[in-house]
């Protein structure tokens, strides 16, 4: 059983559809991220949280909108998104977000399909 | 800016033999960590292992290794008595204090 778990792990919706990607970490960690896996493509972070602040937003379409309500729970709003949003999006967390040292645990991803 | 290259995309090995998978890196940063991470078909992406820049050891856990070489930024990967578990893309990854920077991956096939 994963410390990090993703849902839905499968979705598909349409342009102008509006729906959310939900993330729970079960380690006591502190920093919560989201990346993106696209096909042919190395993973890109999307968004840092370090104690439910934003740190990084690594220049990420505003049709992406990023919730940390606490430093358990990390939510990803999709909103028009387009058929190039198609991807897998994992989400990760570690210890802290500002130390080399804090290894980074993934969850299992969840894969989104806009058509 | 940090950058991770793995040359190898695709790399086979037949059962029970040892396989070498490659990673280099560039980064002027001096405190940073080294990562081999796993996806397999369920896309979890899994830690095998990770290496302290400061540490000249090679890091090890079980059947995987590591062979660090910091000046020539290379971070190589062994994987020795291979199973057919260990059939996956597998990633490199360079991690500041800010950023977890990975690899294309080298899907690795394991031959009955």
């Amino acid at each position: 059983e994963t410390g990090v778990t993703q849902t839905p792990r499968h979705l598909v919706m349409g342009m102008t559809n509006k729906k959310s990607l939900k993330c729970e970490q079960h380690l006591g960690h502190n920093a919560m991220y989201w990346y993106k896996q696209s096909a042919k493509k190395p993973l890109e972070l999307m968004f840092v949280y370090n104690f439910k602040e934003q740190t990084e937003n690594n220049s990420v379409p505003s049709r992406f909108s990023p919730e940390c309500p606490n430093s358990s729970h990390l939510f990803l709003h999709l909103h028009t998104l387009q058929p190039e949003d198609s991807a897998l999006y994992l989400c990760a967390s570690s210890q802290g977000a500002g130390r080399a040292g804090n290894t980074i645990y993934f969850g299992e991803g969840s894969w989104l399909t806009v058509v | 800016a940090q950058t991770v290259t793995q040359s190898q995309p695709e790399m086979s090995v037949q059962e029970a033999e040892t396989v070498t998978l490659s990673c280099t890196y560039d980064t002027s940063e001096s405190d940073y960590y080294l990562f081999w991470y796993k996806q397999p078909p369920s896309r979890q992406m899994i830690l095998v292992i990770r290496q302290e820049a400061y540490k000249q050891q090679n890091a090890t856990e079980n059947r995987f290794s590591v062979n660090f070489q910091k000046a020539a930024k290379s971070f190589s990967l062994k994987i020795s008595d291979s199973q057919l578990g260990d059939a996956a893309m597998y990633f490199c990854a360079w991690r500041g204090a800010q950023k977890l920077v990975f690899g294309q991956g080298t899907r690795l096939t394991i031959n009955p």
